[in-house]
């Protein structure tokens, strides 16, 4: 079945670093939609990237979509500790599939 | 607009109780859904629907029902607790652009 493999699991920065998490689809997505939850919280909406070889950013988050649209990513440049948080992929064939999840934590 | 909101917020069961988790949106979404997120499983979808009157199962449904008799409500029910679904239970609606809008959540603990 359709599946959404997301990497890293956790990723631990310094505040300043880079981070970038990784989706990867079994299969050829229409869309992914990008997510961020905060500890505690629940998912918000970041972004929706459709079109194959998109790239979109929003202040320091830049979102790439594949050119065989399987796989996406999110860079966040020069972390702050507002990014902590989990950040998800959800893929879109049909059905809608999250991926698991990346947790970040930042480093003061 | 409330967006979606989500009742109870902590809920403790004894196994085998039912109850029902409620969710409500007033942005006329057609599309609603409700997931469990359990450490390291992300968020799983347990049933969702396409609008009034339609409901269908998701990656794991088993042990809960839903029904959606209006556009706004979608209740999800547990016939009768396990342990197994302790877990944060989030509601989620959409229209047609796949942005999702989630509620709150429920802390939901069965001893």
């Amino acid at each position: 079945g359709q599946q959404v493999m997301q990497i890293p699991q956790y990723q631990h920065v310094q505040e300043g670093e880079d981070f970038t998490t990784y989706c990867n689809s079994s299969t050829t997505l229409s869309n992914i939609q990008w997510y961020k939850q905060r500890p505690g919280g629940h998912p918000v909406f970041l972004i929706q990237l459709v079109k194959s070889g998109e790239v979109k950013k929003q202040k320091r988050l830049t979102f790439q979509f594949g050119e065989a649209k399987k796989n996406s990513s999110l860079h966040i440049t020069a972390t702050q500790t507002t990014d902590v948080g989990t950040y998800f992929c959800e893929g879109s064939q049909g059905n809608l599939i999250f991926g698991k999840g990346t947790k970040l934590s930042v480093k003061p | 607009n409330a967006g979606v909101t989500q009742t109870p917020k902590f809920q403790v069961l004894k196994t085998g109780q039912s109850m029902t988790l409620q969710c409500a949106q007033d942005m006329n979404h057609e599309y609603m859904s409700w997931y469990r997120q359990d450490p390291g499983m992300g968020l799983r979808l347990i049933h969702y629907s396409v609008g009034a009157g339609i409901t269908d199962q998701g990656e794991v449904p088993n042990g809960y029902n839903v029904s959606r008799s209006t556009t706004e409500d979608f209740p999800l029910r547990l016939l009768s607790a396990a342990p197994s679904q302790t877990s944060v239970y989030f509601c989620a609606s959409r229209a047609l652009s796949y942005e999702q809008y989630f509620g709150p959540g429920t802390r939901l603990t069965v001893t």
